[in-house]
């Protein structure tokens, strides 16, 4: 079975400065996509970036962008010049390429950002 | 315009009780999901649907049902409510890859 580790619980930076939150995950596939989502106090759950992981580029979203070690099986979120509004819990997720199959979690990290 | 909506955004029940949350999606999605996130923040599937059929249905109690009466709606029904079934349910929809979510319905059992 698929599992997806955030070993950080919660991550803390300071205003306009850079923060990686990290992930792993496990599986013996080789087509898949990796997945950022953003949820805030408000609770909705929002895509913050998108991985396949069949392109060595990494993908970028303006102030987001990730770190993809496919054979280390590595998937870290770096946000750049972080703002007040990035403060959130951040839950990193994997879903197996064929098919609409569900996304697999981690526990999630929650960024602070510090004024 | 929202893509996927649900309703209601709250709901407070006493145990024992039925209830049920409606999802609509307006995207032309042929798939749609339902997931569970725990007190503890943890985000699990529970069922899936494709072109209104049940693929996928995790080890969730059968006293969950989801209904779908057509592609762009995904309901969840739940019978005989328990402290545990607490949490806040979230329906999901996707096209090729990516999900879109719904602003979440929070349930809290008495």
């Amino acid at each position: 079975a698929q599992t997806v580790t955030q070993s950080q619980p919660e991550m803390s930076v300071q205003e306009a400065e850079t923060v990686t939150l990290s992930c792993t995950y496990d599986t013996s596939e080789s087509d898949y996509y990796l997945f950022w989502y953003k949820q805030p106090p408000s609770r909705q759950m929002i895509l913050v970036i998108r991985q396949e992981a069949y392109k060595q580029q990494n993908a970028t979203e303006n102030r987001f962008s990730v770190n993809f070690q496919k054979a280390a099986k590595s998937f870290s979120l770096k946000i750049s010049d972080s703002q007040l509004g990035d403060a959130a819990m951040y839950f990193c997720a994997y879903r197996l390429g064929s098919g609409n199959t569900p996304l697999v979690f981690g526990k999630g990290t929650r960024l602070s950002v510090i004024a | 315009d929202t893509a996927v909506s649900q309703t209601p955004k709250y709901l407070v029940t006493q145990m024992g009780n039925d209830k049920s949350i409606k999802c609509e999606q307006n995207l032309g999605h042929d798939t749609m999901y339902w997931y569970k996130q725990d007190s503890k923040k943890f985000l699990k599937i529970m069922f899936s649907y494709n072109n209104k059929e049940l693929i996928i249905n995790e080890t969730v109690p059968n006293r969950f049902s989801p209904k779908s009466p057509d592609k762009a709606h995904l309901n969840l029904h739940i019978n005989s409510l328990e402290l545990g079934d607490s949490a806040v349910y979230f329906c999901a929809s996707s096209l090729i890859n990516t999900q879109y979510f719904g602003p979440g319905t929070r349930l809290t059992v008495l």
